[in-house]
């Protein structure tokens, strides 16, 4: 059964850091790419950051470049999200996903997800 | 970037009703469309690829339609479990960008 475990979320104050991790088992985590995607609190879905199988590239939401960076460890089935100098908007859910590709491009859509980690910046 | 733009924000229908929600993108996506349904407190779930290929697992009164800038998302009877929030995301290029969603809701 292929899963997706993330942990890591908390509270953490503005301008504070926070590793968030995702434990992928039932598939071969190298082969694919993977994503972050967040929630905020009774807000719709925004993507966040993205990284190739390899891990060799990886892209990433204007909206957090620059103070986020996204890594994998293919030899943990690892995928992190390495979060600086936290805002308050980057409150929210943070899902991981497996990206799938049928056409061109290094993600075409999102399956299956983790379950979600809050991740609160609050003061 | 590209923008996606859902309608409507919000619906009420009753058990058997056919439903549809639109998703139009600001350029042209070809057929890199795809359609999540999320409930409370749940991660989304995977519904329609590649604008009209149904994910294995998913009943079939669920159909997606469209290319281009316009597309469609019908759910042809409705049912008690299909109340839901419904997301479009278009994976035609980077960043990868979410429609605001459509919320089901019971009449």
């Amino acid at each position: 059964e292929v899963q997706l475990l993330e942990s890591g979320g908390g509270l953490v104050q503005p301008g504070g850091s926070l590793r968030l991790s995702c434990i992928a088992s039932g598939f071969t985590f190298s082969s694919y790419a993977m994503s972050w995607v967040r929630q905020a609190p009774g807000k719709g879905l925004e993507w966040v950051s993205g990284i190739s199988g390899s891990g060799g590239s990886a892209y990433y939401a204007d909206s957090v470049k620059g103070r986020f960076t996204i890594s994998r460890d293919n030899s943990k089935n690892t995928l992190y999200l390495q979060m600086n100098s936290l805002r308050a908007e980057d409150t929210a859910v943070y899902y991981c996903a497996t990206c799938q590709v049928w056409g061109t491009g290094w993600c075409n859509y999102f399956d299956p997800w983790g379950q979600g980690t809050l991740v609160t910046v609050s003061s | 970037d590209i923008q996606m733009t859902q309608s409507p924000s919000s619906l009420s229908a009753s058990v058997g009703d056919r439903v549809t929600i639109t998703c139009r993108a600001s350029q042209s996506i070809s057929s890199y469309l795809n359609w999540y349904q999320q409930k409370p407190g749940k991660a989304p779930d995977l519904l329609i690829y590649a604008a009209s290929t149904l994910q294995s697992g998913v009943p079939s009164r669920f159909s997606g339609s469209g290319s281009g800038t316009d597309f469609t998302l019908t759910i042809s009877s409705l049912q008690p479990e299909d109340f839901a929030t419904y997301y479009c995301q278009q994976g035609s290029s980077t960043p990868l960008t979410f429609g605001g969603g459509t919320k089901v809701e019971i009449k």
